[in-house]
């Protein structure tokens, strides 16, 4: 079944402690996505990536970093988590890049207290 | 500034009663005009893509229209499970760059 996981679905963690939101899709997608979604925001890009190696920031990147080493997975990396980064994150895929016809994850529920 | 207005915010309809959602849109140079369905607790769900005005779409009780500055999703004889929020996102060339912006979304509530 074509998907996209991620993990973990909930997690509350507090100020500070590095945490890494991993991403893992198993279409061979070459484009790849990382969103969060804020209620009254609607969904902003956070980073992406158009192949392996290859990463660019979308509108809301502090505080976040992102890698892709192998085409499949593109983990969100914290590394130190503040409250404003309490939010519903969400990784998404697609065939090539940017045609809009994405492929979403279930989501994760971060809470940084 | 690439703009995407969704409206109205939430809908509620009584099974069976036709409506419309609607996009506004303020870009340049669109290459793509894209709706989703979002279920709660889930991730949003790929619907239609739109490219130009005029272009129509349609999947079951759902139909997708579009014009030079807006599209909009009618949905017609509403049945329960058509409950989700509803999401438009618009492609758009800005200089050399491709950006996706997505709407807030129209939260759309059928009941019995």
């Amino acid at each position: 079944e074509a998907q996209v996981t991620q993990n973990p679905r909930y997690l509350i963690t507090v100020t500070g402690k590095k945490l890494t939101v991993t991403c893992s899709q198993n279409m061979n997608h070459e484009y790849m996505s990382w969103y969060r979604q804020d209620p009254g925001l609607g969904l902003r890009q956070i980073y992406y990536s158009m192949n392996v190696e290859v990463t660019d920031k979308g509108d809301v990147p502090e505080g976040y970093k992102v890698s892709r080493k192998e085409k499949r997975n593109f983990p969100l990396i914290l590394e130190s988590p503040s409250p404003n980064q309490t939010s519903l994150y969400f990784c998404a895929s697609s065939l090539i890049e940017n045609t809009g016809e994405l492929f979403f994850g279930e989501g994760s529920r971060l809470t940084v207290l | 500034e690439d703009q995407v207005t969704q409206s109205p915010e939430a809908l509620r309809l009584q099974e069976g009663e036709s409506s419309s959602l609607n996009c506004s849109y303020t870009v340049s140079g669109l290459r793509g005009l894209f709706w989703y369905r979002q279920d709660p607790g889930k991730g949003p769900e790929f619907l239609f893509t739109l490219y130009s005005a005029g272009e129509e779409k349609e999947k079951e009780r759902l139909k997708a229209t579009l014009t030079k500055k807006e599209s909009f999703l009618h949905i017609t004889a509403p049945k329960p499970e058509d409950s989700a929020t509803y999401l438009c996102a618009v492609h758009a060339l800005t200089g050399t760059a491709s950006k996706l912006t997505f709407g807030t979304g129209t939260r759309l509530q059928v009941t019995l």
